[in-house]
């Protein structure tokens, strides 16, 4: 079955460490994002990859960094630098170009 | 910023229909209206987008006003599994960005 998926579904950390949270799609899809989703709020982007091996800034970066060295994988590393790193983290992925996007389970992430 | 303006919460009784306004006042011409849900800690799923005309699908039923400043999204029959948040997002083709506001909390009563 195609889709996306992300690992693990909940993550927990102590505060200053680094932590990686993969997604994965096997829908051929050229462009990947990333978004962060606190309570009562909407989702908010924070990389997108239109093609491998490139990447943009979405509207809240700071305190992340993402990689696209395959087409299928686009992972997320949230740096101790990020003040606040605890919420959902969403990944999609869509064709260039499309408004349709295919999200991933997601992955709940705690920091203490 | 979104460009949308939604209610915050709407109800509904099982198997009647449910409708959710949608306010884009501000809408480009080149611009789509998209429709997405996210049922309680899950990925948003995308549900159905237009541009001028009024769109159908399996799932929903797309209402574009004339001047295209507001839409109206219908489940025919809502379940109980309807419950979810409603987003509308205003799109620009080839953009690759979506955004998110609060959307609509819409609850299914049995």
């Amino acid at each position: 079955d195609g889709g996306i998926t992300q690992s693990p579904k909940y993550l927990f950390r102590k505060e200053g460490q680094n932590v990686t949270l993969s997604c994965e799609q096997n829908l051929n899809h050229d462009a990947m994002y990333w978004y962060r989703q606190d309570p009562g709020q909407g989702l908010r982007l924070i990389y997108y990859s239109q093609i491998v091996n490139d990447f943009q800034k979405g509207d809240i970066a700071e305190g992340y960094s993402v990689s696209r060295e395959k087409k299928e994988s686009f992972p997320l590393t949230v740096t101790s630098a990020q003040k606040n790193p605890t919420a959902f983290y969403l990944c999609a992925s869509s064709n260039r170009g499309s408004g349709e996007q295919y999200f991933g389970p997601g992955t709940r992430l705690t920091v203490t | 910023d979104a460009k949308t303006t939604q209610p915050p919460s709407m109800d509904c009784a099982e198997g009647r229909a449910a409708n959710l306004p949608c306010n884009h006042s501000t809408i480009s011409g080149n611009e789509y209206v998209y429709w997405y849900r996210q049922i309680h800690s899950q990925g948003p799923q995308y549900i159905i987008h237009g541009l001028k005309n009024n769109e159908t699908n399996e799932m929903a039923s797309l209402i574009i006003t004339e001047d295209r400043k507001s839409s109206t999204l219908i489940l025919p029959h809502a379940t109980l599994r309807d419950t979810a948040v409603y987003y509308c997002i205003v799109y620009q083709g080839g953009s690759e960005k979506l955004v998110f506001g609060k959307g609509t909390k819409l609850t299914v009563n049995p």
